[in-house]
């Protein structure tokens, strides 16, 4: 089966501009989480989706940041506008299962954000 | 809530020499622990992870990691790396089945010199 794609798989912008994250979870995949790991920081939780609906969204940061998951398919996260602190890659994990027992999640490569 | 420490953020060992990454992870309630692994330009991999049982789990490359509840501990271990584990480890914990919230530490970047 494939894996969670995510892209761009880097991403370079000016601070005050718009990027727009992409993750296509696993085909079946219910469990959709962002996460991001600053620079030589753990990895932190962003936000969880069942399906279209947002789960726990207790991890996002401000509201210059934007997560969607329209279908209950891929999701978008969305950083406008887009300030020097918010560099660092961007992870995308999918699961089926309600929780985090068995499998752990399924990640995909990330996304490297660079804020100039 | 949980939270995870991980000791050394760069391990470097010769190849065929042992390695311990260490993890360490607070919680007021039972845990579950995973180790994911990164490899250069890949997504994260769960490796191994402990839920219940046997304290000492094991993974399919060499690798096995043990459960101290008393040390709150969950070190990795491999007895002979080779170049290949060159990678960054990462242990993660879970203390709540149903409430899919995954603790992660910054990482251990292990290097594998020839």
């Amino acid at each position: 089966e494939a894996g969670v794609t995510q892209f761009p798989s880097h991403s370079v912008i000016e601070k005050g501009q718009t990027v727009t994250l992409r993750c296509d979870p696993i085909s079946g995949h219910d469990n959709l989480y962002w996460y991001r790991r600053v620079m030589g920081k753990e990895i932190k939780f962003l936000l969880h989706f069942v399906k279209e609906s947002k789960q726990d969204e207790s991890g996002m940061p401000n509201n210059r940041f934007l997560a969607e998951r329209t279908g209950g398919t891929y999701s978008t996260l969305k950083v406008q506008p887009a300030e020097l602190e918010d560099s660092g890659v961007y992870f995308c994990a999918s699961s089926q299962e309600k929780w985090t027992g068995y499998n752990g999640y399924t990640f995909g490569s990330g996304t490297r954000l660079t804020v100039v | 809530a949980q939270s995870v420490t991980q000791l050394d953020s760069q391990v470097p060992v010769f190849e065929e020499a042992p390695v311990e990454l260490r993890c360490n992870y607070s919680s007021s309630v039972s845990v579950y622990l995973f180790w994911y692994v990164q490899y250069p330009n890949q997504g994260l991999q769960l490796l191994l992870k402990y839920l219940s049982g046997s304290t000492l789990v094991e993974s399919i490359n060499g690798f096995e990691a043990e459960f101290n509840k008393s040390q709150t501990s969950f070190h990795l271990r491999k007895p002979s790396v080779h170049i290949s584990d060159t990678a960054e480890y990462f242990c993660a914990v879970s203390d709540n089945f149903h409430n899919n919230d995954m603790r992660f530490g910054a990482g251990t970047r292990l290097t594998v010199k020839p």
